[in-house]
């Protein structure tokens, strides 16, 4: 079974640029979230996707961020305009609830940095 | 609203010896606990977790970690450290304080392995 992955693995930007991370789940998972790691802080939840549905996005920075899960599988977390305190490593997880158990499922991330 | 504390920035022992990486939680209500590992360059991969079932949770690669309540506590302990153990670790945890899924992490503890 094929894990959680991200494209690109890095991407290196000028300010004001725009940049899109894209995130494939584990198939068959509903849940996808968001995280990210900026230098020296400790990783952060973003937004969380119950299919194509946005179920929390109280993590999300400002309205500069954008995801989407159009169709409920893979998700986009698009950045516009860059700014320089957005570089760090964003991860990408999902999983499947079956009762209250639930474990995430880290992709290896994408290593943004706004130059 | 939940959190977690590593005590120790940078952990380092000798290969052979015991690994001890130490994590206090804070919940209002019984929490799931996670212990993820990061290698460089690589994603977050699960070590293990605690779901109120067995307050001693085994994990991959000869990993373990003791849920104590009255101290909330959830270290993560090995009996010999190995060189592919170096790496970076989190104490993360997810519980029903907010009603969201969001997992909380640690800060992170960096092990090194010395020969």
């Amino acid at each position: 079974e094929a894990g959680v992955t991200q494209f690109p693995s890095h991407s290196v930007i000028e300010k004001g640029q725009t940049v899109t991370l894209r995130c494939d789940p584990i198939s068959g998972h509903d849940n996808l979230y968001w995280y990210r790691r900026v230098m020296g802080k400790e990783i952060k939840f973003l937004l969380h996707f119950v299919k194509e549905s946005k179920q929390d996005e109280s993590g999300m920075p400002n309205n500069r961020f954008l995801a989407e899960r159009t169709g409920g599988t893979y998700s986009t977390l698009k950045v516009q305009p860059a700014e320089l305190e957005d570089s760090g490593v964003y991860f990408c997880a999902s999983s499947q609830v079956r009762g209250v158990q639930e474990t995430q499922y880290f992709g290896p991330g994408t290593r943004l940095l706004v130059l | 609203a939940q959190s977690v504390t590593q005590l120790d920035s940078h952990v380092s022992v000798s290969e052979g010896t015991p690994v001890l990486l130490r994590c206090n939680y804070s919940s209002s209500y019984s929490p799931s606990l996670f212990w993820y590992v990061q290698h460089p360059n690589k994603g977050l991969q699960l070590l293990l977790k605690y779901t109120s079932a067995a307050t001693l949770v085994k994990g991959i690669n000869g990993f373990e970690a003791e849920f104590k309540k009255s101290e909330t506590s959830f270290h993560l302990t090995k009996p010999s450290a190995h060189m592919s153990d170096a790496a970076e670790y989190f104490c993360v945890v997810s519980g029903p304080d907010t009603g969201r899924r969001a997992l909380t992490f640690g800060s992170g503890t960096r092990l090194q392995v010395q020969p």
